[in-house]
């Protein structure tokens, strides 16, 4: 059972536009989301978060989004750079500091 | 900030053969995590290493396909035994620093091919 779904493997963007990945989950537990991005041979650095108390957070160029009752979140990038262009995990947590990871979406931003 | 190391970075592996992966972290935590990503795949967490007590599974990994040690508060080892082709992944340590809820910190992670 896949908690965390993220249904587009890929997304490419024109560099300056504004990205946006989309990310659902099904456990009404889940009380925090985060967002990771991950490099070819790096591990996932973490990104943005958000508590579920919130239905936005921002920082800088990054800003995440959070409908409960849809149970999806979304995460904005504007505008979009060329070093943006990775691989994006959606994750949610309980609050016991294990993650359920989504499969990621791969961000591809065109110059 | 704090800096994770794991090693081997990659390894091309013989089925039925066993692989350690060693994770060292440069300041003392109380919990690791074990993550493996498939081809194509999410993360998914192997088990939890608590210094001095044994490793927490989770549903579907047992000990003695992935034995993990946890000898003190700055090291652990994952070991991937008897491996098959399935067990083809990225194998990732991670820890909490307390840079708020929920937020780890990943190594760069190894990646196994087994052939």
């Amino acid at each position: 059972d896949q908690q965390v779904k993220q249904n587009s493997p890929s997304l490419s963007v024109q560099e300056g536009r504004i990205s946006i990945l989309n990310c659902d989950y099904t456990n009404s537990m889940f009380d925090y989301f985060l967002w990771y991005k991950k490099y070819p041979a790096e591990g996932p650095t973490f990104l943005i978060s958000i508590s579920s108390i919130k239905d936005k957070n921002e920082d800088g160029r990054f800003t995440v989004f959070l409908n409960k009752s849809a149970k999806h979140l979304s995460l904005h990038i504007v505008p979009s750079q060329p070093g943006d262009s990775a691989v994006y995990f959606c994750a949610a947590g309980d609050g016991a500091q294990k993650l359920v990871f989504g499969q990621g979406t791969r961000l591809t931003i065109n110059p | 900030s704090a800096v994770i190391s794991q090693k081997p970075s990659r390894d091309i592996c013989q089925r039925g053969t066993s692989l350690t992966i060693q994770c060292q972290v440069d300041s003392q935590v109380t919990m690791m995590f074990w993550y493996r990503q498939q081809p194509g795949q999410s993360l998914t967490l192997i088990a939890t290493a608590n210094q001095g007590s044994e490793a927490t599974y989770e549903s579907g990994f047992v000990i003695d396909k992935f034995p993990i040690s946890r000898p003190n508060l700055t090291f652990s080892t994952l070991t991937v035994s008897n491996m098959s082709p399935e067990d083809s992944s990225i194998y990732l340590c991670s820890v909490d620093w307390g840079r708020g809820a929920n937020v780890l910190t990943f190594g760069a992670g190894s990646r196994l091919t087994v052939l």
